[in-house]
This record gives structure tokens, sequence and C-alpha cells, in this order.
């Protein structure tokens, strides 16, 4: 079975802080997908990756950045944590050449006090 | 700007029952819509999903209903059970090797015994 796990299920950090997010998926997927999800928005995507060092900005990508240095993991960073970017946090893996579906990860809590 | 429209927000049904969650999209160059189905705590997972050359897709209890001319599409379960409850999300692939997908804005449903 595909497991893509995130590195925290939930997580308190203060106003102001650098804020690390991490992901890793085992199935060798080339696309790797960070989304927020909010009560009444759905999922938005925030950044996505294709490749290794690759990355494309979502929907919303204002106030995050990301890092894929090896394929199996892609990390979300907030520079600056505010608490308008409280939220979950849910990353996922697919892969075009073996056109497979979407895999999504248990999602991280952040809450930003 | 909300590429995939989904309604309603909330449903209420009886155990037995056959609730139809809609979704509405503009980009024609989607390819590709699936349905997701997340439970409290739980990444989405995907549920059953259809490309716009099919009208219809059955699996088990759900089915999806594809109107390509309307540009709409919508999910119906069959006899539904309380295990049902979950959050239902619509979604469309940007055409393309990167798999990108656009959510709507999620279906909280809750079948009553």
């Amino acid at each position: 079975d595909v497991k893509v796990t995130q590195s925290s299920r939930y997580l308190v950090k203060r106003t102001g802080e650098k804020v690390f997010l991490e992901c890793v998926q085992d199935m060798d997927h080339e696309n790797m997908f960070w989304y927020r999800q909010d009560p009444g928005l759905g999922l938005r995507l925030i950044y996505f990756s294709y490749d290794v060092k690759m990355k494309e900005k979502g929907d919303i990508p204002e106030g995050y950045s990301v890092s894929r240095e090896k394929k199996e993991r892609f990390s979300l960073i907030l520079e600056s944590a505010s608490t308008n970017q409280t939220s979950m946090y849910l990353c996922a893996s697919s892969s075009w050449i073996m056109n497979t579906e979407a895999f999504f990860g248990q999602g991280t809590r952040l809450t930003v006090v | 700007q909300q590429q995939v429209k989904q309604s309603p927000q909330s449903l209420i049904v009886q155990k037995g029952g056959i609730p139809i969650i809609n979704c509405a999209y503009e980009n024609t160059a989607f390819d590709y819509f699936p349905w997701y189905q997340q439970f409290p705590g739980k990444g989405p997972a995907l549920l059953i999903a259809i490309r716009p050359d099919v009208s219809e897709k059955k699996e088990g209890r759900f089915t999806i209903s594809f109107n390509k001319s309307a540009k709409q599409f919508s999910l119906h379960i069959m006899d539904s059970q309380p295990g049902d409850s979950a959050t239902y999300f619509c979604a469309a692939k940007d055409g393309g090797a990167t798999n990108k997908l656009i959510f709507g804005t999620g279906t909280l449903l809750a079948v009553q015994p």
C-alpha cells in the first residue's frame, strides 16, 4: 500500500516562528503536493513539485515556501508563522508515469498562537 | 477563483436514502474527475472517478453521473448507511503531467440511523 506520512499530527507554534512540515512517501512518486484545508473552503493547493528540486506555486503560496531535496520527501516551510496560517495541512503524492490517483497523508493540524 | 463549485455544503439523510452531491466546473481542459471521501482525523481517500468520455460510472453503491455539455458531475450514494457519514470532495485534474487536482469546497454528509 502507498504510504504518505506527515511528521506531526498536531503542532502548536508561536507567531513569528519558522515552521517546518515534513512529508515522506514510499512509492517513488514524481509528484508531491501541499494543500491546506479550511471549513467551507475545501482543499486549496499551496505548492506542488513534479521532480526533485522542482516546484511550482499553487493557488495560495503567499507566506509559504517548499523544499524537495530528495524524491521521497517534500517539506512545507512557514517562514514567519501567523495566526491566519492556523489550519489543517495535507500532503499528497501521485505519479503521472504510472497514472495513479493522489494519495494523502493524515494531515497536520497547525495552530499558531 | 473557484474552478470547481460543489453543493450542498452539508446534507442529512436517513439510512437507505440517496444523497446527491453536485459539482460544476469551468475549465474544459480538465480530463479526470475524482471524488474523495474523508473521515474525521484522516486524509481524503479516492472513492470513485470518471473520465469525460463516459456519462456514468458505478462502483458498488456509489455512482458518478457526468454531463460534459453542462460541465457538471454528481455523486449518488445508493442505500446510504451511517458508515457513509463523512466529508465528500469532488475534484478535477488539470490536464498535463503534474496530475494537479482542483478541489471543490466539500460536502459534510450525515446519514442518520
